[in-house]
């Protein structure tokens, strides 16, 4: 199957700070790639999507300017969380689609983010 | 909107078979899929079905769609405990989205 890497795969911050968190597909080229959120024992939550060079479209109740996306080749997506807060903190997770691949969702590894 | 449900938890004994139970509201969901997750880690995919499809075997995994009943069905022949983990089925929506059931926590016990 088609592999997509997260990095980082954790990362720990002070409260104030921004973080970026890299979303690559390797073997393929994604024009679609998605960013989740999950919580604890819960499942994923999507908080937008996002096509290669255009502006990502969010989901209702995610902050844009808080949560900024950028898909800017084939095969990186980034997440940054803007001066992030400890209420942020959770397991943020990519996947990767193209329609070469019927669309089917590879997902990355995640990356767990620990605000303090 | 698409809401999915699983039941939350499961647990067998190794060598037997398991069944991961999934219901669905979208009739329109053109595909329906199986992840599994394991601690700390990304969503693997298992299989997929199309909704045009009744069954699906890919060797140890059978899925099994009741499209009527917007049911959705995940066999796993000869549980082993490296198949401890949670599954998430998942149907499509618009614009390829995917919506996400709850998560079956799988227990395989020796």
């Amino acid at each position: 199957g088609a592999v997509v890497s997260q990095h980082p795969s954790w990362v720990i911050c002070k409260s104030g700070t921004s973080v970026k968190i890299e979303c690559r597909s390797l073997d393929f080229q994604a024009t679609t790639m998605f960013w989740y959120r999950q919580f604890p024992k819960q499942s994923l939550m999507l908080m937008a999507t996002s096509n290669e060079g255009s502006k990502a479209t969010y989901e209702q109740g995610v902050e844009k300017d808080k949560f900024l996306i950028n898909h800017a080749s084939l095969t990186l997506s980034t997440l940054t969380v803007t001066s992030a807060h400890p209420e942020d903190s959770s397991f943020y997770i990519c996947s990767a689609s193209a329609p070469a691949s019927g669309n089917i969702q590879y997902f990355g590894a995640g990356t767990r983010l620990s605000v303090l | 909107g698409e809401d999915v449900e699983q039941s939350l938890f499961l647990s067998v004994r190794e060598g037997d078979s398991s069944v991961i139970n999934c219901t669905y509201t979208d009739s329109s969901s053109t595909y329906l899929y199986w992840y599994k997750q394991e601690p700390g880690a990304g969503l693997q995919l298992l299989t997929y079905i199309f909704s045009n499809m009744d069954m699906k075997q890919d060797q140890r995994l059978t899925v099994l769609l009741n499209k009527k009943d917007k049911h959705l069905s995940l066999r796993i022949a000869d549980t082993q405990t490296g198949d401890s983990a949670i599954y998430f089925c998942a149907a499509t929506g618009g614009g390829n989205k995917l919506t996400f059931g709850t998560g079956t926590q799988l227990k395989v016990e020796l």
